[in-house]
């Protein structure tokens, strides 16, 4: 079984600033896919980032960006020029790529807040 | 494009009383996932689901849940007898065939008094 680990409950930043979320996990997969959502006060789950797990090139998305440390089993997220509007909880997710379609399992997540 | 659609958004029951969540996926999405998420958790896996077959339900619990995804209309996840630990907010999300992107919907947020 996957599991995903998130060992920063709760984190602030300064608006501007970068900050960066952990997350590690634990599988015996060698193919997969990593993911970081966001959970805003509306609680719509919004996809932020996806990285494959054969691609060894960072994942970037505009202001977010991943470190992906395959043999440590580690998958960071970076928010660089932190805006008011990312205040939110942060989910890592890891999925297993199979033949079909497969769940997510989730991490336990990290509450953002960006102060100003 | 509608995204994935659930309602009700907010649903309140009773000890002991029915819960019929729906979860309209995406158009074309054949494959509909269930999502729970308790208070201060993050989102744990409970059914996936194609059209008239259960894929995998390892996440759900044994007794008193059950799911469908009939040919025709909504996802069904149904609750019976519900107790105050079923309170959390349960959220769908769907997929189109071969793809590993999933596409969520805002969530029911169910209330047990």
């Amino acid at each position: 079984a996957q599991t995903v680990t998130q060992s920063q409950p709760e984190m602030s930043v300064q608006e501007a600033e970068t900050v960066t979320l952990s997350c590690t996990y634990d599988t015996s997969e060698s193919n997969y896919y990593l993911f970081w959502y966001k959970q805003p006060p509306s609680r719509q789950m919004i996809l932020v980032i996806r990285q494959e797990a054969y691609k060894q090139q960072n994942a970037t998305e505009n202001r977010f960006s991943v470190n992906f440390q395959k043999a440590a089993k580690s998958f960071s997220l970076k928010i660089s020029d932190s805006q008011l509007g990312d205040t939110a909880m942060y989910f890592c997710a890891f999925m297993k790529r199979g033949s079909g379609n497969t769940p997510l399992v989730f991490g336990k997540g990290t509450r953002l807040s960006v102060i100003a | 494009n509608a995204g994935v659609m659930q309602n009700p958004r907010h649903l309140v029951r009773r000890r002991g009383q029915e819960a019929r969540l729906r979860c309209s996926p995406v158009k074309g999405h054949s494959h509909v996932y269930w999502y729970r998420q308790l208070p201060e958790e993050g989102l744990k896996f409970m059914v996936y689901l194609q059209k008239e077959n259960i894929i995998d339900e390892s996440g759900m619990p044994k007794e008193r849940f059950s799911a469908e995804f009939p040919k025709e209309g909504p996802s069904i996840l149904r609750i019976q007898q519900v107790v105050r630990g079923d309170s959390a907010a349960y959220f769908c999300a769907s997929s189109p065939q071969g793809a590993y992107e999933q596409y969520f919907g805002p969530g029911t947020r169910l209330t047990v008094t």
